[in-house]
């Protein structure tokens, strides 16, 4: 069984340039999560979607915005990118809301110069 | 909001135990994860506890008290491969509110 796969793998911008991010979950699952850690702030919760619809969002600027299509892979864009956005982008995905099979995939180290 | 506190940073021997406590501040809480993760690589699964009590994986094994909010992950028969960063995650509002995560270091 396929784990979660996250494309690119590693990435390199400049400030102000947009970037999107993939993630396909594991076959079956329907829900997917995307975090930022950071060295910082450690692991922060960015989104969650289910069955296309964005449940939960947490605390950060409007430039973060992700989607899920209805083959539940997913997508996470930041626009404007600023040096602060220098991160590793993991994303996980669950079957369903109940936690257990909660499984992260090996992330997108973005480096903004 | 949501407060999950853990040790900063704990070193034993090889073939030692080591425990690591999780205390968590949150609201709608549905159940804890450990995660273990080396670095410059991604969170893998350890335990997710839902019910009060013990659960054993074989060298590692979680507790849970959700009337304390209170739990630890203890890792026995120590390997240097177990040298990393241990992350305790309270699951709420369908996401992980991880602590800022514990760093075990194995000697030989």
């Amino acid at each position: 069984k396929a784990g979660v796969t996250q494309t690119p793998r590693y990435l390199i911008k400049t400030r102000g340039q947009q970037v999107t991010l993939s993630c396909s979950p594991i076959s079956g699952h329907r829900s997917v999560s995307w975090y930022q850690q950071t060295p910082g702030q450690g692991l922060q919760f960015l989104f969650e979607y289910f069955s296309e619809t964005q449940r939960n969002k947490g605390n950060f600027p409007g430039r973060f915005s992700g989607r899920q299509f209805s083959n539940s892979r997913s997508e996470m864009n930041v626009s404007t990118l600023e040096l602060g956005d220098s991160a590793l982008y993991l994303c996980a995905s669950s079957p369903d809301t109940s936690g257990y099979g909660y499984t992260f995939g090996s992330g997108t180290r973005l480096t903004v110069v | 909001g949501q407060n999950i506190d853990q040790p900063t940073e704990m070193t034993a021997t090889e073939g030692a135990i080591v425990q690591i406590n999780c205390t968590y501040q949150t609201s709608g809480f549905n159940g804890l994860f450990w995660y273990q993760q080396h670095a410059g690589e991604a969170p893998t699964f350890l335990s997710y506890n839902v019910l009060d009590g013990l659960e054993e994986k074989g060298r590692f094994s979680s507790f849970l008290s959700r009337s304390k909010g209170y739990s630890y992950l203890l890792l026995k028969e120590l390997q240097m491969k177990d040298s990393a960063s241990y992350l305790c995650a309270a699951s709420n509002d369908y996401k992980l509110s991880f602590g800022a995560g514990t760093t075990v270091t194995v000697r030989a």
